[in-house]
């Protein structure tokens, strides 16, 4: 298996414009994180799904935040409209069951909101 | 304001040295946790895990301490390379959903 698989890499956009960032999970995996990495804050959990249903949503940060999973293997996360405190790495996770597993992490996307 | 970065503790060892990066967890409920690391640009990396029902755990290198009555963690690296520099995280399986949650993270920097 290739590994969870984000994209893009880096993400440069200006303050206002919308920003998608994309996931593929291992196969197999049913459970998929959304967390996002600053100097600041950490790794903080923003949203995961189960059988790609949001679970718990409560680490977004606003309202300009939103996460979808259309199907087992895709996800998104999109901000709208994008602000210059948004810049992060954004990682996306998967993990096969509930309990006494380990999460797979993506490489991350770099977004940085000028 | 002032803003306040995230300041990393930071472990320097010489090559071949043993390295100690310690973790306190916040639960006391939680019942598995996952050492991690993390190099220059990537995500984080699983590196070894312990259940609860454990105190010590050994891998290739790596062995994780649990001491849940001060509910602290441990990772030993033995002959540290400079391979191993990385930020090391612990992670902790929280809550009824058993989401990792990270602690803030060490910086280990090993010197050839």
């Amino acid at each position: 298996d290739a590994g969870v698989i984000q994209s893009p890499r880096h993400e440069v956009t200006e303050m206002g414009q919308e920003v998608t960032l994309r996931c593929k999970p291992i196969s197999g995996h049913d459970y998929l994180f959304w967390y996002r990495q600053t100097m600041m804050r950490g790794l903080e959990l923003l949203i995961y799904f189960n059988n790609n249903v949001p679970i718990d949503d409560s680490g977004m940060p606003e309202d300009r935040f939103s996460a979808k999973m259309p199907n087992a293997s895709f996800s998104t996360l999109k901000i709208q409209p994008s602000e210059p405190r948004d810049s992060a790495v954004y990682f996306c996770a998967s993990r096969r069951g509930l309990l006494n597993t380990e999460a797979f992490f993506g490489q991350g996307t770099r977004l940085t909101v000028v | 304001g002032e803003s306040v970065g995230l300041h990393l503790p930071t472990l320097s060892v010489q090559e071949g040295d043993n390295s100690i990066i310690n973790c306190a967890y916040s639960n006391s409920a939680s019942d598995y946790f996952i050492w991690y690391k993390q190099e220059s640009g990537k995500g984080p990396q699983f590196i070894i895990d312990i259940r609860s029902n454990m105190d010590k755990r050994q891998g290739q290198r790596v062995t994780v301490l649990l001491n849940k009555t001060v509910k602290h963690l441990s990772l030993q690296i033995a002959a540290t390379q400079p391979g191993d520099s990385a930020v090391y995280f612990c992670a902790e399986n929280a809550g009824g959903s058993y989401i990792p949650t990270f602690g803030r993270g060490t910086s280990l920097i090993v010197h050839p």
